[in-house]
């Protein structure tokens, strides 16, 4: 079995300030790690994703996420945000093993919020 | 490609009655999965299929039914519709080969009265 803890469901920011959305998971098997974003009224969108190698993935819009197997902690983060990356942020988890890698658990999500 | 696409957009129903949300992809993908949206929730599996003629249950399947006679249409089917399945519904799909990267279809927004 596996979850996926998202720390904060609402982050309001200023636009330009960095910002850092965390996840935690917990997993008996290795995992694959991902980040959704959702705009307003849509589905969800592939934001980036840790499969295996190097512990620090970029993604779309200038986000980067960083793997830390020891901690169990994907968390997203970006240098200067945008009015535009308002938006609801979900972190999900794939373990593989046997037949267990195509199903997804996702966090409850973090909404980000950047205000002028 | 058209990716993943589900019909109805909105629909409102009346506790008790019947409905299928429909679902197709176009990218010959094995995988694919019925999810619910609620507020504060995330999404949550409701059903699943690893190919054609295979269904399983996810983590809410009370209350509604799937079937998948062919790779590209994964429906789902309320059988008898109650109030507690208001929701977004979103349906997704992904390659044997993927590592579990879903594509998302755009949702369906159920309401029911």
């Amino acid at each position: 079995a596996q979850s996926v803890t998202q720390l904060d469901s609402q982050v309001p920011v200023f636009e330009e300030a960095p910002v850092e959305l965390r996840c935690n998971y917990s997993s008996s098997v290795s995992v694959y790690l991902f980040w959704y974003v959702q705009y307003p009224n849509q589905g969800l969108q592939l934001l980036l994703k840790y499969l295996s190698g190097s512990t620090l993935v970029k993604g779309i819009n200038g986000f980067e996420a960083e793997f830390n197997k020891s901690q169990t902690s994907f968390h997203l983060r970006k240098p200067s945000v945008h009015i535009s990356d308002t938006a609801e942020y979900f972190c999900a988890v794939s373990g593989f093993s046997g037949g267990s890698n195509y199903k997804l658990t996702f966090g409850k999500g973090t909404l980000l919020t950047v205000n002028p | 490609n058209a990716g993943v696409t589900q019909t109805p957009k909105f629909q409102v129903l009346k506790t008790g009655q019947s409905m299928t949300l429909q679902c197709a992809q176009d990218m010959n993908h094995e995988y694919m999965s019925w999810y619910r949206q609620d507020p504060g929730m995330g999404l949550r599996l409701i059903h699943y299929s690893v190919g054609a003629g295979i269904t399983d249950q996810g983590e809410v399947p009370n209350g509604y039914n799937v079937s998948r006679s062919t790779t590209e249409d994964f429906p789902l089917r309320l059988l008898s519709a109650a109030p507690s399945q208001t929701s977004v519904y979103f349906c997704a799909s992904s390659s044997a080969s993927s590592y579990n990267e879903q594509f998302f279809g755009p949702g369906t927004r159920l309401t029911v009265l």
